[in-house]
């Protein structure tokens, strides 16, 4: 079955550390998204990739830091330069950015935050 | 900048059919996106609407007016499953990835 697999589902870290957010996908699409969701706020874009070795800053990037070294692999670290990181993460994939049709973004489970 | 604005809460009866609106504000509109969320879990696609008119499929249909910048999911024979988020996204013309809205969260009662 392809997917989206987010891990851990849940994560606890103390003030001061940083830390990584895994995200593979087996779809074989070009472009991954990372989103933050917070109670009443939606989705939130942090980063995005649009191909290997590439990705651009989103609306909230500020204290988290990404790569793309694989098509299947798109990790996200929270550094603690991030002042208010407890949270919703969700990643997601898609053929290509715009989604012009009826292939939408496929999202993975999510990881819970927890700053403690 | 770019906008988009749906109602925050919405409650129905199971049964019954329900209409969740989304008006946008942006430039170089493409077309208008449905996903729902169950709490804790991950959206999922719904509909697309890249013209204007109605997209049905099966319980669920979408509704898109260019002209008026404005689109609306219908939710028919609800159920309880139906339960959940669902949000409005927007593509752009331009090679940037979709905006979100904020999410409307639908309750079914009995």
């Amino acid at each position: 079955d392809g997917g989206i697999t987010q891990s851990p589902k849940y994560l606890f870290r103390k003030e001061g550390q940083n830390v990584t957010l895994s995200c593979e996908q087996n779809l074989n699409h070009d472009a991954m998204y990372w989103y933050r969701q917070d109670p009443g706020q939606g989705l939130r874009l942090i980063y995005y990739s649009q191909i290997v070795n590439d990705f651009q800053k989103g609306d909230i990037a500020e204290g988290y830091s990404v790569s793309r070294e694989k098509k299947e692999s798109f990790p996200l670290t929270v550094t603690s330069a991030q002042k208010n990181p407890t949270a919703f993460y969700l990643c997601a994939s898609s053929i290509d950015l715009r989604q012009t049709g009826p292939y939408g973004y496929t999202f993975g489970s999510g990881t819970r935050l927890t700053v403690v | 900048g770019q906008s988009l604005e749906q109602p925050s809460e919405v409650t129905a009866v199971e049964g019954a059919i329900v209409q969740i609106n989304c008006t946008y504000q942006t430039s170089g509109f493409y077309g208008l996106s449905w996903y729902q969320q169950h709490d804790g879990g991950a959206p999922t696609f719904l509909s697309y609407n890249g013209l204007d008119g109605l997209e049905e499929t099966g319980r669920f249909s979408s509704f898109l007016s260019r002209s008026d910048s404005y689109g609306y999911l219908l939710l028919q024979e609800l159920q309880m499953k139906d339960s959940a988020s669902y949000f409005c996204a927007v593509t752009n013309s331009g090679n940037t990835p979709l905006v979100f809205g904020k999410g409307t969260r639908l309750s079914v009662i009995a």
